[in-house]
């Protein structure tokens, strides 16, 4: 079975600061890993994904992401947050096994930039 | 715009009662997906379809079934609704492959009262 954890519930970072927002993840195959953000009242966005190669993922609104397989983690990342970027983030992962096309998603880590 | 669409936004219904929730895909996706997202739950996956066919099953109530027709558009029906029932239920869809990503739609808010 796999499995997504995001370890902080809350987190709490200043406007133009870095922002990083954890996610590890468990899954007996290779991982295809993805991150979404809910906003209030609306439905997942998708940021970004890691499938293979490089090992840290560009997406959208300035988020990157840093798969790191000895440590089962996919962490986001903003090196400059925006009030804007304040919502639900979601980690997401699949196994690249045959049939496993859904995804597992976290808990969820709400962010809150602060002005 | 994702370009899932989703009917209704809202709905609010009484224990005991059926509902039909209704998804249309992105142009050209064959397959959809269902999820629940509730406060002490989170986003649980609930069933998968591909271009008409059943392709996995999640945590999802006997109670609960779901279809996809021949214009690829999903209906998720919920019956003997109970007051745990109340959550906002999403459909995806996604393109043909693993590695590609899902679009979600905005959800349909389930209130049983």
């Amino acid at each position: 079975a796999q499995s997504v954890a995001q370890p902080e519930d809350q987190v709490n970072v200043a406007e133009g600061n870095p922002l990083t927002v954890k996610c590890t993840y468990s899954v007996s195959g290779n991982p295809y890993l993805f991150w979404y953000v809910q906003y209030p009242n609306r439905g997942l966005q998708f940021l970004l994904k890691y499938i293979t190669g490089d090992n840290l993922v560009k997406g959208s609104y300035g988020f990157e992401a840093e798969f790191n397989k000895s440590q089962t983690s996919f962490h986001l990342k903003k090196p400059s947050a925006l009030v804007s970027d304040s919502a639900l983030y979601f980690c997401a992962v699949k196994n690249s096994g045959a049939g496993s096309y859904q995804l597992t998603f976290g808990k969820g880590t709400k962010l809150s930039v602060i002005p | 715009d994702s370009g899932v669409t989703q009917t209704p936004k809202h709905l609010i219904t009484a224990t005991g009662q059926r509902v039909t929730l209704r998804c249309s895909p992105r142009s050209g996706d064959l397959s959809v997906y269902w999820y629940q997202q509730s406060l002490d739950q989170g986003l649980q996956f609930l069933i998968h379809y591909y271009n008409g066919e059943e392709r996995a099953k999640g945590n999802i109530l006997e109670r609960f079934s779901a279809q996809q027709f021949p214009d690829l558009h999903s209906e998720l029906n919920l019956s003997s609704l109970e007051l745990g029932d109340s959550a906002l239920y999403f459909c995806a869809s996604s393109g043909q492959g693993t590695v590609t990503e899902a679009f979600f739609g905005q959800g349909t808010r389930l209130t049983v009262v």
